[in-house]
């Protein structure tokens, strides 16, 4: 079954801070990728999403991702992170060969001291 | 506005009742899901459908159960079956994934189950 795993359950840094966060899925066929964030009290968003091409994508607010099919990897960064950046961020992934199905990873918490 | 919309936003049982919850796109969307989130579980899934009249097991789909009988509509309900059914539900919508990109799943505002 294909899984998804976030490395940090919970992060703590200082704004202008840079900021990676790790995500690995268990799968080496066509992937459909994604990060997704929720702020506090709001519905998840997507920030970003990776189907094909370049393996750096770049998505809202400053953040970007880079795949790495060897590593199975698909990390989110952010060079300098404001205390707006405070929320959870989960990771996602599409497996084509599995359709539609999306498994989500367990989340990393994100807390910017300002 | 295009969207998608749960309802309602807080839900209270009794144990030993079943509950329904409901979820409406006009997205347009062919596929919906269901997941389940937790503190530190993340999101987990419950159940989808890629198509009307169609639908699959997720990880988690002991204790659910779902109907997709329109395009618009994937309504859940939460069994007495369910051991541990406290908890935030969400759904979401996305395009058929054969569509390539901009498949992305959008997702509604939740709804939060207490069970007492």
């Amino acid at each position: 079954a294909q899984s998804v795993s976030q490395h940090n359950h919970h992060v703590i840094l200082s704004e202008a801070a840079s900021l990676e966060l790790g995500c690995n899925y268990s799968y080496g066929g066509t992937v459909n990728l994604f990060w997704y964030v929720q702020y506090p009290g709001q519905h998840l968003q997507l920030l970003l999403k990776y189907f094909s091409g370049d393996p750096l994508v770049k998505g809202i607010k400053g953040f970007e991702a880079e795949f790495i099919k060897s590593k199975f990897s698909f990390n989110l960064r952010k060079p300098s992170v404001q205390w707006s950046d405070t929320a959870e961020y989960f990771c996602a992934v599409r497996i084509k060969a599995a359709g539609n199905k999306l498994t989500f990873g367990g989340g990393t918490r994100v807390l910017v001291k300002p | 506005d295009g969207g998608i919309t749960q309802s309602p936003k807080y839900l209270f049982r009794k144990e030993g009742q079943n509950v329904t919850l409901s979820c409406e796109q006009n997205l347009n969307h062919d596929a919906m899901y269901w997941y389940r989130q937790d503190p530190g579980q993340g999101l987990r899934l419950i159940y989808y459908s890629q198509i009307v009249n169609d639908f699959q097991k997720g990880d988690i789909a002991e204790g659910y159960s779902v109907s997709r009988e329109k395009k618009e509509s994937f309504p859940l309900t939460v069994t007495s079956a369910q051991k541990n059914p406290t908890a935030f539900y969400l759904c979401a919508s996305s395009t058929h994934y054969s569509r390539g990109r901009d498949t992305e799943a959008f997702f509604g505002q939740g709804t939060r189950l207490t069970v007492v």
